[in-house]
């Protein structure tokens, strides 16, 4: 289930369970999405992007999908694994620009 | 893959010194890097865009002279905080990107900065 902790809210699924996390973006001109992966200490690392002109990206075990109407973006896993814990950030890039506004983050845990 | 570094890892030391933190993008070059303050339990706040040949850009509410920025050439940015203070204590995030059309910021492993 999905609860909103201090900061960050938490998604707990089972272990391979799909999983699904959700962001909510702020900027209807932004044209670039990232979903970033951080472990406990470490900086965040590259999961998937996609560009304004698109609503759905697939990777491996991951899917990123854009609505723009309503300014929402999730990542789904596919199979979840242990490996898989961490902080989920989601980011936008301002049109014209590099520059970036991080989500508030979502922390997954997978239970075994 | 791109591949930015970042050094030290981690750090402690007394109030009033101050600390530099090294952001090097390894195999690309970075016109522009960014620089990141990030709490327990919290989001990326962004502190400054660090621009290679000229003054960095610092959000509102950072302040210029206590986090000074130089970005003297494409492969390297550094973040001196100066005169820390226990409130700077803090983990703080680079990030890089190839200076080409849609490519993704690419982060450092952070520096955790502990000010006694």
């Amino acid at each position: 289930g999905e609860s909103v902790g201090l900061h960050l809210p938490t998604l707990s699924v089972q272990e391979g369970d799909n999983s699904i996390i959700n962001c909510a973006y702020s900027n209807s001109a932004s044209d670039y999405f990232i979903w970033y992966k951080q472990e406990s200490g470490k900086g965040p690392q590259f999961i998937i992007d996609i560009r304004s002109n698109m609503d759905k990206r697939q990777g491996q075990r991951v899917t990123v999908l854009l609505n723009k109407t309503v300014k929402h973006l999730s990542l789904q896993i596919a199979a979840t694994q242990p490996g898989d814990s961490a902080v989920y950030f989601c980011a936008e890039r301002l049109s014209g620009t590099y520059k970036y506004i991080f989500g508030t983050g979502t922390r997954l845990k997978v239970l075994a | 893959g791109a591949v930015v570094s970042q050094h030290p890892s981690w750090v402690i030391c007394k109030s009033g010194t101050s600390v530099k933190i090294e952001c090097r993008s390894l195999d690309f070059q970075a016109t522009t890097m960014f620089w990141y303050r990030q709490f327990p339990k919290q989001s990326l706040m962004l502190m400054a865009t660090s621009n290679e040949g000229s003054k960095a850009t610092y959000e509102q509410g950072v302040e210029k002279d206590k986090f000074l920025i130089n970005h003297a050439s494409l492969t390297l940015s550094t973040l001196t905080v100066t005169s820390a203070h226990p409130e700077d204590s803090s983990f703080y995030i680079c990030s890089a990107s190839p200076d080409r059309g849609y490519q993704p910021q690419h982060f450092g492993d952070g520096t955790r900065l502990s000010i006694l």
